[in-house]
Protein backbone atom coordinates (compact mmCIF):
# COMPACT_ATOMS: atom_id res chain seq x y z
CA UNK A 1 0.00 0.00 0.00
CA UNK A 2 1.45 3.70 -0.24
CA UNK A 3 1.88 5.63 2.29
CA UNK A 4 2.98 9.40 2.44
CA UNK A 5 4.96 11.61 5.21
CA UNK A 6 5.49 14.49 6.11
CA UNK A 7 8.11 16.10 8.37
CA UNK A 8 8.86 17.99 10.61
CA UNK A 9 5.05 17.43 12.18
CA UNK A 10 5.40 20.88 13.78
CA UNK A 11 7.48 24.11 13.10
CA UNK A 12 8.14 27.31 14.56
CA UNK A 13 11.32 29.99 13.05
CA UNK A 14 11.82 33.44 13.37
CA UNK A 15 11.37 35.91 10.56
CA UNK A 16 14.43 35.73 8.01
CA UNK A 17 14.84 32.20 8.89
CA UNK A 18 15.38 29.12 6.00
CA UNK A 19 12.64 26.73 6.07
CA UNK A 20 12.85 23.55 4.73
CA UNK A 21 9.59 21.14 4.73
CA UNK A 22 10.08 17.82 3.34
CA UNK A 23 7.26 15.07 1.98
CA UNK A 24 7.73 11.69 0.39
CA UNK A 25 5.47 9.25 -0.85
CA UNK A 26 6.41 4.91 -0.73
CA UNK A 27 4.79 2.16 -2.57
CA UNK A 28 4.72 3.96 -6.03
CA UNK A 29 7.02 5.62 -8.26
CA UNK A 30 6.03 8.51 -10.51
CA UNK A 31 3.55 10.09 -8.61
CA UNK A 32 2.57 13.62 -9.17
CA UNK A 33 3.54 15.58 -6.24
CA UNK A 34 1.36 18.43 -5.06
CA UNK A 35 2.55 21.20 -2.17
CA UNK A 36 -0.63 23.11 -0.55
CA UNK A 37 -0.79 26.00 2.01
CA UNK A 38 -3.78 26.28 4.49
CA UNK A 39 -4.16 29.15 6.51
CA UNK A 40 -6.23 29.77 9.41
CA UNK A 41 -9.87 28.77 8.42
CA UNK A 42 -9.64 28.79 5.11
CA UNK A 43 -9.63 26.60 2.00
CA UNK A 44 -6.67 24.56 0.17
CA UNK A 45 -4.33 26.62 -1.58
CA UNK A 46 -1.84 25.05 -4.37
CA UNK A 47 1.69 26.37 -4.15
CA UNK A 48 3.51 24.23 -6.68
CA UNK A 49 2.81 20.79 -8.54
CA UNK A 50 5.31 18.12 -10.13
CA UNK A 51 5.00 15.72 -12.24
CA UNK A 52 8.29 14.51 -12.42
CA UNK A 53 11.85 14.44 -11.16
CA UNK A 54 13.41 17.99 -11.77
CA UNK A 55 9.83 18.98 -13.16
CA UNK A 56 8.29 21.69 -10.80
CA UNK A 57 5.52 24.29 -11.67
CA UNK A 58 4.50 27.11 -9.49
CA UNK A 59 0.77 28.20 -9.22
CA UNK A 60 1.39 31.45 -6.79
CA UNK A 61 4.80 33.35 -7.75
CA UNK A 62 5.85 33.96 -3.70
CA UNK A 63 8.87 33.37 -1.22
CA UNK A 64 8.44 29.73 -1.41
CA UNK A 65 10.13 27.33 -3.81
CA UNK A 66 10.27 23.38 -4.07
CA UNK A 67 12.31 20.99 -5.60
CA UNK A 68 11.98 17.20 -6.24
CA UNK A 69 15.78 15.47 -6.20
CA UNK A 70 14.32 11.63 -6.24
CA UNK A 71 11.41 10.27 -7.98
CA UNK A 72 9.47 10.48 -4.37
CA UNK A 73 10.45 13.13 -3.14
CA UNK A 74 9.55 16.54 -2.28
CA UNK A 75 10.51 19.64 -1.07
CA UNK A 76 9.47 22.80 0.00
CA UNK A 77 11.90 25.62 0.82
CA UNK A 78 12.59 29.31 1.34
CA UNK A 79 15.76 31.19 1.88
CA UNK A 80 13.89 33.89 4.43
CA UNK A 81 10.06 33.56 5.96
CA UNK A 82 8.11 35.68 6.36
CA UNK A 83 5.49 36.29 8.73
CA UNK A 84 2.62 35.57 6.11
CA UNK A 85 4.28 32.18 5.36
CA UNK A 86 2.81 30.60 8.69
CA UNK A 87 -0.08 28.06 8.28
CA UNK A 88 -0.75 24.54 7.54
CA UNK A 89 1.19 22.57 4.56
CA UNK A 90 -0.31 19.78 2.94
CA UNK A 91 1.87 17.08 0.61
CA UNK A 92 -0.44 15.53 -1.76
CA UNK A 93 0.03 12.63 -4.29
CA UNK A 94 -1.86 10.98 -7.16
CA UNK A 95 -1.07 8.33 -9.72
CA UNK A 96 -0.59 9.90 -12.97
CA UNK A 97 -3.47 9.38 -15.17
CA UNK A 98 -6.32 10.88 -15.83
CA UNK A 99 -8.88 9.37 -13.12
CA UNK A 100 -6.79 8.71 -9.72
CA UNK A 101 -7.56 10.97 -6.61
CA UNK A 102 -4.84 12.74 -4.34
CA UNK A 103 -3.92 11.61 -1.05
CA UNK A 104 -2.77 13.82 1.71
CA UNK A 105 0.33 13.35 3.94
CA UNK A 106 -0.69 14.35 7.52
CA UNK A 107 0.61 18.49 7.28
CA UNK A 108 3.22 20.22 8.78
CA UNK A 109 2.06 23.23 10.84
CA UNK A 110 4.42 26.09 10.33
CA UNK A 111 4.60 29.28 12.54
CA UNK A 112 6.63 31.95 12.28
CA UNK A 113 7.78 34.38 14.95
CA UNK B 1 -10.53 30.10 -14.16
CA UNK B 2 -12.40 27.43 -12.69
CA UNK B 3 -14.08 28.41 -9.18
CA UNK B 4 -15.34 26.08 -6.36
CA UNK B 5 -17.79 27.82 -4.07
CA UNK B 6 -19.25 26.35 -0.79
CA UNK B 7 -21.82 29.18 0.32
CA UNK B 8 -22.51 27.46 3.74
CA UNK B 9 -19.46 28.23 6.10
CA UNK B 10 -21.09 26.31 9.06
CA UNK B 11 -23.76 23.71 9.42
CA UNK B 12 -24.79 21.64 12.14
CA UNK B 13 -27.03 17.93 12.27
CA UNK B 14 -28.20 16.28 14.69
CA UNK B 15 -26.84 12.72 14.96
CA UNK B 16 -28.67 10.69 13.38
CA UNK B 17 -30.34 13.11 11.26
CA UNK B 18 -29.19 14.08 7.39
CA UNK B 19 -27.83 16.89 6.55
CA UNK B 20 -26.79 18.04 2.82
CA UNK B 21 -23.43 19.84 2.22
CA UNK B 22 -23.76 22.04 -1.13
CA UNK B 23 -21.11 22.90 -3.58
CA UNK B 24 -21.09 24.96 -6.77
CA UNK B 25 -18.33 24.88 -8.90
CA UNK B 26 -17.49 26.94 -12.56
CA UNK B 27 -16.20 25.46 -15.80
CA UNK B 28 -16.08 25.53 -19.38
CA UNK B 29 -14.93 21.70 -19.84
CA UNK B 30 -16.89 19.22 -20.14
CA UNK B 31 -14.66 16.06 -18.45
CA UNK B 32 -13.76 16.78 -15.25
CA UNK B 33 -13.96 15.64 -11.89
CA UNK B 34 -15.37 16.23 -8.69
CA UNK B 35 -14.39 15.78 -5.05
CA UNK B 36 -15.68 15.65 -1.24
CA UNK B 37 -12.74 15.53 1.11
CA UNK B 38 -13.14 15.65 5.13
CA UNK B 39 -10.52 17.68 7.35
CA UNK B 40 -11.37 16.50 11.00
CA UNK B 41 -9.63 18.42 13.79
CA UNK B 42 -6.34 16.25 13.41
CA UNK B 43 -6.37 17.97 10.27
CA UNK B 44 -5.66 15.00 7.55
CA UNK B 45 -7.42 15.17 4.43
CA UNK B 46 -9.40 12.12 3.93
CA UNK B 47 -11.59 11.56 0.53
CA UNK B 48 -15.13 10.80 0.85
CA UNK B 49 -16.55 10.01 -2.39
CA UNK B 50 -15.52 11.13 -5.87
CA UNK B 51 -17.87 11.75 -9.09
CA UNK B 52 -17.09 11.69 -12.91
CA UNK B 53 -18.36 14.23 -14.65
CA UNK B 54 -19.40 11.96 -17.89
CA UNK B 55 -21.58 9.64 -14.90
CA UNK B 56 -24.96 10.37 -14.90
CA UNK B 57 -25.74 8.24 -11.75
CA UNK B 58 -24.46 9.79 -8.64
CA UNK B 59 -21.61 8.36 -6.45
CA UNK B 60 -22.39 6.69 -3.11
CA UNK B 61 -20.27 5.54 -0.46
CA UNK B 62 -21.90 3.64 2.63
CA UNK B 63 -23.36 7.07 4.49
CA UNK B 64 -22.37 8.97 2.03
CA UNK B 65 -23.93 10.52 -1.36
CA UNK B 66 -24.12 13.07 -3.55
CA UNK B 67 -26.31 14.84 -6.43
CA UNK B 68 -24.67 15.81 -8.93
CA UNK B 69 -26.69 18.55 -11.32
CA UNK B 70 -23.87 18.82 -14.37
CA UNK B 71 -26.42 21.34 -15.92
CA UNK B 72 -26.84 23.23 -13.14
CA UNK B 73 -22.75 23.00 -11.89
CA UNK B 74 -24.19 21.86 -8.68
CA UNK B 75 -22.65 19.11 -6.75
CA UNK B 76 -23.67 18.44 -3.27
CA UNK B 77 -23.00 16.26 -0.39
CA UNK B 78 -25.69 14.04 1.44
CA UNK B 79 -24.49 12.68 5.00
CA UNK B 80 -27.25 10.05 6.32
CA UNK B 81 -27.80 8.81 9.64
CA UNK B 82 -24.70 11.40 10.83
CA UNK B 83 -22.37 10.15 13.32
CA UNK B 84 -20.35 12.60 15.84
CA UNK B 85 -17.30 11.39 14.20
CA UNK B 86 -18.37 13.41 11.26
CA UNK B 87 -17.75 16.71 12.43
CA UNK B 88 -14.96 17.94 10.29
CA UNK B 89 -14.58 20.68 7.58
CA UNK B 90 -15.54 19.54 4.02
CA UNK B 91 -14.18 20.49 1.39
CA UNK B 92 -15.43 20.61 -2.35
CA UNK B 93 -12.56 20.27 -4.85
CA UNK B 94 -12.89 20.64 -8.95
CA UNK B 95 -10.20 18.83 -10.91
CA UNK B 96 -9.58 18.71 -14.96
CA UNK B 97 -7.14 17.04 -16.99
CA UNK B 98 -5.70 18.91 -19.95
CA UNK B 99 -2.32 18.65 -21.38
CA UNK B 100 -1.45 16.23 -19.14
CA UNK B 101 -1.43 18.21 -15.94
CA UNK B 102 -4.43 17.77 -13.26
CA UNK B 103 -4.92 20.62 -11.12
CA UNK B 104 -7.46 20.84 -8.24
CA UNK B 105 -8.95 23.69 -7.00
CA UNK B 106 -10.39 23.10 -4.02
CA UNK B 107 -13.85 25.11 -1.96
CA UNK B 108 -13.12 27.24 1.19
CA UNK B 109 -15.14 24.41 2.85
CA UNK B 110 -17.59 24.13 5.25
CA UNK B 111 -17.58 23.24 9.05
CA UNK B 112 -20.07 20.39 10.37
CA UNK B 113 -20.96 20.15 13.72
CA UNK B 114 -22.59 16.88 15.15
CA UNK B 115 -24.90 17.50 17.89
CA UNK B 116 -25.45 14.71 20.21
Amino acid sequence: SQTIHQWPATLVQPVGSPLSLECTVEGTSNPNLYWYRQAAGRGLQLLFYSVGIGQISSEVPQNLSASRPQDRQFILSSKKLLLSDSGFYLCAWRRSGLSYEQYFGPGTRLTVT
Amino acid sequence: AQTVTQSQPEMSVQEAETVTLSCTYDTSESDYYLFWYKQPPSRQMILVIRQEAYKQQNATENRFSVNFQKAAKSFSLKISDSQLGDAAMYFCAYREDSGGYQKVTFGTGTKLQVIP
